[in-house]
């Protein structure tokens, strides 16, 4: 079983839809849970981080973690063309000094 | 503020040369990672330093190796290049432990191996 799952897609969603991306993972050390967009041929950019289990938002992004169920989520509200982009979900904790990718899931929003 | 430079961004070289990307991290950034990225794997964390020291190795091969300066930039070597090593090299920054999540990425060096 891979530590972390992803679906990667791809997603098309129509301009303002609501858009749900997910993230599963098996390694109960994880504390810090990450997404990351990367537009194409760029590098990630962190996008929403969360510490230990509960929701953050911001502007028009949500990140819901579940360590329960070992279950993470993106919400993206009134989705925009500039939205188009590879999402990661990423996760760390102990002390490995390094974050756990998903593969990502590559998402279109379309006028 | 300047971001994390990565040199160079593109590269082709052949099956058993070998290769340097080089890395400047975020001023004040004392931590650098790097990531290997395929379509097929993902990110794949490769190694982080901090303040000169390599604290952490992912399962690559010994043909992959880096360092860290003094001034924290970075740099990684692989020897004997094989056709699987094309990918999208990735080096990220951050100011203090790299595994609280908060990194900051480069661009990218986009290696072809032929």
């Amino acid at each position: 079983q891979k530590e972390v799952e992803q679906d990667p897609g791809p997603l098309s969603v129509p301009e303002g839809a609501i858009v749900s991306l997910n993230c599963t993972y098996s390694n109960s050390a994880f504390q810090y849970f990450m997404w990351y967009r990367q537009y194409s041929r760029k590098g990630p950019e962190l996008l929403m981080y969360t510490y230990s289990s509960g929701n953050k938002e911001d502007g028009r992004f949500t990140a819901q973690v579940d360590k329960s169920s070992k279950y993470i989520s993106l919400f993206i509200r009134d989705s925009q063309l500039s939205d188009s982009a590879t999402y990661l979900c990423a996760m760390s904790g102990g002390s490995n000094y390094k974050l756990t990718f998903g593969k990502g899931t590559l998402l279109t929003v379309n006028p | 503020k300047a971001g994390v430079t990565q040199t160079p961004r593109y590269l082709i070289k052949t099956r058993g040369q070998q290769v340097t990307l080089s890395c400047s991290p975020i001023s004040g950034h004392r931590s650098v990672s790097w990531y290997q990225q395929t379509p097929g794997q993902g990110l794949q964390f490769l190694f982080e330093y901090f303040s000169e020291t390599q604290r952490n190795k992912g399962n690559f091969p010994g043909r992959f190796s880096g360092r860290q300066f003094s001034n924290s930039r970075s740099e990684m070597n692989v020897s004997t290049l094989e056709l699987g090593d094309s990918a999208l090299y990735l080096c990220a920054s951050s100011i203090g432990t790299a595994n609280t999540g908060e990194l900051f990425f480069g661009e990218g060096s986009r290696l072809t191996v032929l």
